[in-house]
């Protein structure tokens, strides 16, 4: 069964700040991983999906990589700005894909707060 | 990309009373759609995987018998929660799968569904 745990659980940097958030797993066997966003109250906003073959995918300023042998995840943010201010989860498939119907395993969340 | 809706948003109920949230898949099928709970300054947690034209399978803890999942549709899954209680307020967020081209699932969530007994 994965488990999916992410640290720190609140980061505080001022704006411009280059920032890295992260994320361990304790299965190798990983089909993928999902980073989200969610601000207050609302729902999740998928940022990246790393499929079990990548090592990494970007997306503007976001930058995600997967290492499967040490069962980590990292979220990379560049030159962060207050927008950026939410909760970042890290999720993956609870088990084996092959019905395709696998729910997810959600990490506790980074509370990220960008000062301006 | 694909969108999933839920309805309603936001919701405040008396105890003892049951409420109906709709998660719908706009713009495809999803044969399993996935219901999550998150509770205050807490991650989600899974409550139940709701299956169309199948009883759905609920996770350790959650009484199937209170939180009632219809999934009559491709489109279409209910979670009912009878007899609500001040406890069951919670945010409430379902999801559904998509094939993507890699032959990987990616899961796309609904915005959530506040709901707060009284």
């Amino acid at each position: 069964k994965q488990e999916v745990t992410q640290i720190p659980a609140a980061l505080s940097v001022p704006e411009g700040e280059n920032l890295v958030l992260n994320c361990s797993f304790t299965d190798s066997a990983i089909y993928n991983l999902q980073w989200f966003r969610q601000d207050p109250g609302k729902g999740l906003t998928s940022l990246l999906l790393i499929q079990s073959s990548q090592r990494e995918q970007t997306s503007g300023r976001l930058n995600a990589s997967l290492d499967k042998s040490s069962g980590r995840s990292t979220l990379y943010i560049a030159a962060s700005q207050p927008g950026d201010s939410a909760t970042y989860l890290c999720a993956s498939p609870r088990g084996p894909m092959d019905t395709g119907r696998r729910a997810l395993t959600f990490g506790s969340g980074t509370r990220l707060q960008v000062q301006p | 990309g694909a969108v999933v809706s839920q309805h309603p948003s936001w919701v405040i109920c008396k105890s003892g009373t049951s409420v109906k949230i709709e998660c719908r898949s706009l713009d495809f099928q999803a044969t399993t759609m996935f219901w999550y709970r998150q509770f205050p300054k807490q991650s989600l947690m899974l409550m139940a995987t709701s299956n169309e034209g199948s009883k759905a399978t609920y996770e350790q803890g959650v009484e199937k018998d209170k939180f009632l999942i219809n999934h009559a549709s491709l489109t279409l899954s209910t979670l009912t929660v009878t007899s609500a209680h001040p406890e069951d307020s919670s945010f409430y967020i379902c999801s559904a799968n998509e094939l993507t081209g890699l032959s990987s699932y990616e899961q796309y969530f609904g915005p959530g569904t506040r709901l707060t007994v009284t």
